[in-house]
């Protein structure tokens, strides 16, 4: 297992075209969060699944934003209409259940540009 | 999550021992807490956590005052690897971390 996967590692597109990014996490955990990332601050968290149940999402996460993860592995975060404050590292991590004394894997994340 | 406060920033030397400061003076007798770190274009990652006891692992070590309301991130010999954004974060339940700002370590050759 090489840790969380997230692809693309870029994505630069213009304002209102819709994106969608990929993570695939370690394959034994059951939980998977994304977050967003702009410059100089920390991660802020977007959603959360355990398995394929989209347990909690962040008031950040607005109607524009969907996360999916149908089969309890990959998961997906779409931004539709995209603009330019949507631009940010986003970034997935995984964690065996939802004990809060684990670690999360963090991936290396997706950098969208919105011009 | 309770809050964590760090410096915004700390400068040390290689091969010398680094302590970052975290005051967290509202924790919980529930919170744990976690130091994760993240290098320049790559994602966070775990360092160490403790709930009452100071830890020690193969990356740091973790000393937790006796009354927990601080703690301290010890990298026993500095590289220029470790040169890197440290969060010191609160956790008292299974969902998602709630990051600060976090600590710029400045490593000087």
């Amino acid at each position: 297992d090489t840790g969380v996967s997230q692809d693309p590692r870029h994505k630069i597109t213009k304002r209102g075209q819709n994106v969608t990014f990929r993570c695939d996490p370690i394959s034994e955990h059951n939980r998977l969060y994304w977050y967003r990332q702009t410059l100089g601050q920390g991660p802020e968290f977007l959603t959360y699944f355990q398995n394929e149940a989209q347990l909690e999402k962040s008031r950040l996460l607005s109607d524009r934003f969907s996360a999916e993860r149908p089969k309890g592995s990959f998961s997906t975060l779409e931004i539709q209409r995209t603009e330019q404050g949507d631009s940010a590292m986003y970034l997935c991590a995984s964690s065996l259940s939802g004990l809060r004394v684990l670690g999360y894997t963090f991936g290396s994340g997706t950098r969208l540009t919105v011009v | 999550d309770a809050k964590t406060t760090q410096p915004n920033s700390m400068e040390s030397n290689e091969e010398e021992p680094v302590h970052l400061p975290c005051n967290h003076s509202t924790i919980s007798g529930t919170d744990y807490i976690h130091w994760y770190r993240q290098l320049p274009s790559q994602g966070p990652e775990y360092v160490i956590h403790g709930l009452t006891s100071n830890v020690n692992n193969r990356m740091a070590s973790l000393a937790i005052a006796e009354d927990r309301k601080s703690s301290t991130l010890i990298l026993h010999r500095a590289t220029l690897r470790d040169a890197a954004v440290y969060y010191c974060i609160l956790r008292d339940s299974a969902d998602g971390l709630t990051f600060g700002k976090g600590t710029h370590l400045i490593i000087q050759p």
